[in-house]
């Protein structure tokens, strides 16, 4: 059972508009989550991440929400450039259990000039 | 430093040949994870460990086994190898849990 969900596997957008990538989970015990960003032929990257203590955390262009209640995430790049094209993942670590980390399938993220 | 690095970055095996991914890294990290990554699955963990002479299994354990007899290195090894495990394998480290640092990947093809 996927306990990390990310139900759009692709994303377009313009350059300069913002992109917003969706994240949900099942596990209401996760407390921590991160996202990744990942480039063809490399290994993910940590991009930024939030802590269920806050509903927001900001790094520049990039920003992330919490939403406990619904159990949902997202991320919000603005302005969206060509370089952000990747594959982004979410994950949650599972800090009960030896910090087992739960990752998504991904969503490719297609920014066009 | 190089961070964390996995030898060899493509491998081509034939059914049930063996082989074993080498994951090393210079953080002096106490966790490390093998993860496998497939077309629409995302990243699944096959083994991890939380320090050195300990592994623990993970999402997707079978047919994999794994040592950690040194703090820096992660060995991840298939005994017989089996077409569903063509896939792509990264390595990772983390100091206490919070957050991965991956290494660049192993392309594996089983024929």
């Amino acid at each position: 059972d996927q306990q990390v969900k990310q139900n759009s596997p692709s994303l377009s957008v313009q350059e300069g508009r913002i992109s917003i990538l969706n994240c949900d989970y099942t596990n209401s015990m996760f407390d921590y989550f991160l996202w990744y960003k990942k480039y063809p032929a490399e290994g993910p990257t940590f991009l930024i991440s939030i802590s269920s203590i806050k509903d927001k955390n900001e790094d520049g262009r990039f920003t992330v929400f919490l939403n406990k209640s619904a159990k949902h995430l997202s991320l919000h790049i603005v302005p969206s450039q060509p370089g952000d094209s990747a594959v982004y993942f979410c994950a949650a670590p599972d800090l009960n259990t030896g910090n087992q980390f739960y990752f998504g399938t991904g969503t490719s993220l297609t920014v066009i000039p | 430093n190089a961070g964390v690095t996995q030898t060899p970055k493509f491998r081509v095996l034939k059914t049930g040949q063996s082989m074993t991914l080498l994951c090393a890294q210079d953080m002096n990290h106490e966790y490390m994870y093998w993860y496998r990554q497939d077309p629409g699955m995302g990243l699944r963990l096959i083994h991890y460990s939380v320090g050195e002479g300990t592994t623990a299994k993970g999402e997707v354990p079978d047919g994999y086994n794994v040592s950690r007899l040194k703090k820096q290195n992660f060995l991840l090894g298939l005994e017989s190898a089996a077409p569903s495990q063509t896939s792509v394998y990264f390595c990772a480290s983390s100091y206490e849990g919070t957050r991965d640092f991956f290494g660049p990947g192993t392309r594996l093809t089983v024929l």
